[in-house]
């Protein structure tokens, strides 16, 4: 199967450590998109890359936060100086753009904060 | 006021019945899109419809794009499709999906 795959799948971490998570894409996707989901809530975007350039970033995403897709294949997921306000259900998506560009998503790499 | 607001948050009924689940949204988009949410967190897309209707399997999509309105039914309803049902619509000019809070949707035997 050659979905899209995230790791970890679950990061338990202390406030103020940096942590890093991986998204491997559907092979031919040229695009990339990462959400962030509480609980109890729908995803909310963070950023979307096409290849690898960085289209798009919400105003959720501060400067504690920065990602990556450097050969416009993986992308990684940066939170440094973690706070518990930044627990959440990391999710990853591709899409093909030349394709239906329907949005395949991950399981996710939840995080918590403690 | 959100962009995407669903109804209902929560819906519980029986094995076999009509299931509709309603979401509106606010601004021009260029698709709206139908997830499925199973415990732990993988979403499935199900539908991307712009216009009028899909249907698969037991399920199926309507989208009137002048109310700004959709609808997801599914038909002979089956525990099997308790999960959460998001709705999520894409902007004109842009790729990034705007996300619905999401119904909870439980189906008992």
């Amino acid at each position: 199967d050659t979905g899209v795959s995230q790791n970890p799948r679950h990061k338990i971490t202390k406030r103020g450590q940096n942590v890093t998570f991986r998204c491997d894409p559907i092979s031919e996707h040229n695009r990339l998109y990462w959400y962030r989901q509480t609980l109890g809530q729908g995803p909310e975007f963070l950023t979307y890359f096409q290849n690898e350039a960085q289209l798009e970033k919400s105003r959720l995403l501060s400067d504690r936060f920065s990602a990556e897709r450097p050969k416009g294949s993986f992308s990684t997921l940066e939170i440094q100086r973690t706070e518990q306000g930044d627990s959440a259900m990391y999710l990853c998506a591709s899409s093909a753009w030349d394709g239906d560009d329907i949005q395949y998503f991950g399981a996710g790499t939840r995080l918590s904060v403690l | 006021k959100n962009e995407v607001e669903q109804s209902p948050q929560n819906l519980t009924a029986q094995e076999g019945e009509f299931i509709t689940i309603n979401c509106s949204y606010s601004v021009g988009i260029s698709a709206l899109h139908w997830l499925q949410q199973h415990p732990g967190g993988g979403i499935v897309s199900l539908f991307m419809l712009s216009s009028g209707k899909k249907k698969h399997g037991r399920l199926i999509a309507t989208i009137n794009i002048q109310e700004k309105h959709s609808s997801l039914h599914i038909t002979a309803s089956h525990p099997r499709d308790s999960a959460v049902y998001i709705c999520a619509v894409s902007s004109q000019g842009a790729q990034k999906l705007v996300f619905g809070q999401g119904t909870r949707l439980t189906i008992n035997p």
